[in-house]
């Protein structure tokens, strides 16, 4: 059971809008910043979002985050078939003497 | 360009010691900014914050498995280590370490990652 909630899989067609959520609590993505990774299949986690809704660079601007109270989502426009990936959020969380704290991932499918 | 690569045994037996190091190239880590962290993904599941160390020797670790974890580093080197005691098979994973950096605790983020070694637990 993860501390961050999100939703097990999501889907769309090229070209669309994909938004993944992830539900916190006050004592992480209330009181810090949610940061995104895409981790492609086989390969190791990359940072796509910081601060709730800043960019690498390198990052195309397709992917945007944001906030609203203890929520973050990531948004993904234009997708492409090479979007396909599993997303996960992370905040710091500050219970427990503070400690990182990862949602349980979602699965984008592009159909 | 900052690089990440862990090293360490592919195969553990249960109750013995998962040791594993990180090798940082690229940058140093003895800059005040960065936290060198442990994550681990158990296979098909999510993301597992182990722990992280600053160059300091400032440690935080994971409430769920402080009681088993050590993470040192030596900055001579430029390599952070882990060591998980006691391990099941419950532990088998793959391990990566990342680079953590941002202006405050709480803007932080991991922004370079190793491409993770598969540890197995099995006698």
């Amino acid at each position: 059971q993860s501390v961050l909630t999100q939703a097990p899989s999501a889907s769309g067609t090229p070209g669309q809008t994909v938004t993944i959520s992830c539900s916190g609590s006050s004592s992480n993505i209330g009181s810090n910043t949610a940061n995104w990774y895409q981790q492609l299949p086989g390969t190791a986690p990359k940072l796509l979002i910081y601060s709730h809704n800043q960019r690498p660079s390198g990052v195309p601007d397709r992917f945007s985050g944001s906030k609203s109270g203890t929520s973050a989502s990531l948004a993904i426009s234009g997708l492409q078939s090479e979007d396909e990936a599993d997303y996960y959020c992370a905040a710091w969380d500050d219970s427990l003497n503070g400690h990182w704290v990862f949602g349980g991932g979602t699965k984008l499918t592009v159909l | 360009q900052v690089q990440l690569q862990e090293s360490g045994p592919g195969l553990v037996k249960p109750s013995q010691t998962l040791s594993l190091t990180c090798s940082v190239s690229g940058g140093s880590m003895s800059s005040d900014s960065y936290y060198w962290n442990w994550i681990r993904q158990r296979p098909g599941k999510g993301l597992e914050w182990i722990g992280y160390i600053h160059h300091s020797g400032i440690t935080y670790y994971n409430p769920s498995l402080k009681s088993r974890v050590n993470i040192s580093v030596d900055t001579s080197k430029n390599q952070f280590s882990l060591k998980l005691r006691s391990v099941t098979a419950a532990d088998t994973a793959v391990y990566y370490c990342a680079r953590e950096s941002g202006p405050t605790v709480s803007s932080r983020s991991f922004d370079y990652w190793g491409q993770g070694i598969l540890v197995t637990v099995s006698s």
